[in-house]
């Protein structure tokens, strides 16, 4: 089956400039992530959406990242008024969530490039 | 607070040897672990995970992980390495969170595997 999809694949944008990226995730799949891959740096937890529950946003660096999810599906995550720091590959997850399987699937990422 | 290390940035094997790649945690209550494998310019895939059960736990491509609860680790092993194992591979926890369906995972910094021919 399709598995998780984002879009672009790559985005070069200049400061201070508006972005979305796109996730959709694996049909079926209920809870969905966005993680931040730095250069050579780990996973960073971003945001998780689970069914219709209040999103955990815990890890958004700050107040000018946001993310919905609408219908239950397709996920945005927009960055305004990029900063050179935001520079990184931002991937997308999807699990299933009533079941004992806890493994996420990823995306393949968005490399968002911020000059 | 839940978290694992991976104590070593870089691993290099010779090919047809064994590898391991090493991961420890720390979490409250019991502990459910997660490896994931990034090939280049790839997304994360998933390789195996220890819920329950035996503690030696095989997974895709031939890996397996032994979860040793008094050392707390989940240490990665293949028996021979091959040269196309080479990526950079990430341990990870459940996050306990809220709830009984919250699944964030927690990631290590990761380990840049190199088997050289």
């Amino acid at each position: 089956g399709a598995g998780v999809s984002q879009s672009p694949s790559n985005k070069v944008t200049e400061k201070g400039k508006d972005v979305e990226l796109r996730c959709d995730p694996i049909s079926g799949h209920t809870a969905l992530y966005w993680y931040r891959q730095s250069l050579g740096q780990g996973l960073e937890f971003l945001i998780y959406f689970q069914g219709n529950s209040a999103p955990d946003k815990s890890g958004l660096p700050s107040d000018r990242f946001s993310a919905e999810r609408t219908g239950g599906s397709v996920s945005t995550l927009t960055i305004q008024r990029t900063q050179q720091e935001d520079s990184a590959v931002y991937l997308c997850a999807s699990s299933r969530v009533l079941t004992s399987s806890y493994e996420q699937y990823f995306g393949p990422g968005t490399r968002l490039t911020v000059t | 607070a839940q978290s694992v290390a991976q104590p070593e940035d870089q691993v290099k094997v010779a090919e047809g040897n064994p590898l391991t790649v090493k991961c420890t945690y720390s979490v409250s209550g019991n502990p459910y672990l997660f490896w994931y494998v990034q090939y280049p310019n790839r997304g994360l895939q998933f390789l195996l995970k220890y819920i329950t059960g035996d503690n030696l736990v095989k997974g895709s491509y031939g890996f397996e992980a032994e979860f040793n609860k008094s050392q707390t680790s989940f240490h990665l092993k293949k028996p021979s390495a091959l040269v196309s194992d080479s990526a950079l591979y990430f341990c990870a926890v459940r996050d306990i969170g809220f709830g009984g369906g919250y699944n964030k995972l927690i990631f290590g910094a990761g380990t840049r595997l190199a088997v050289h021919p």
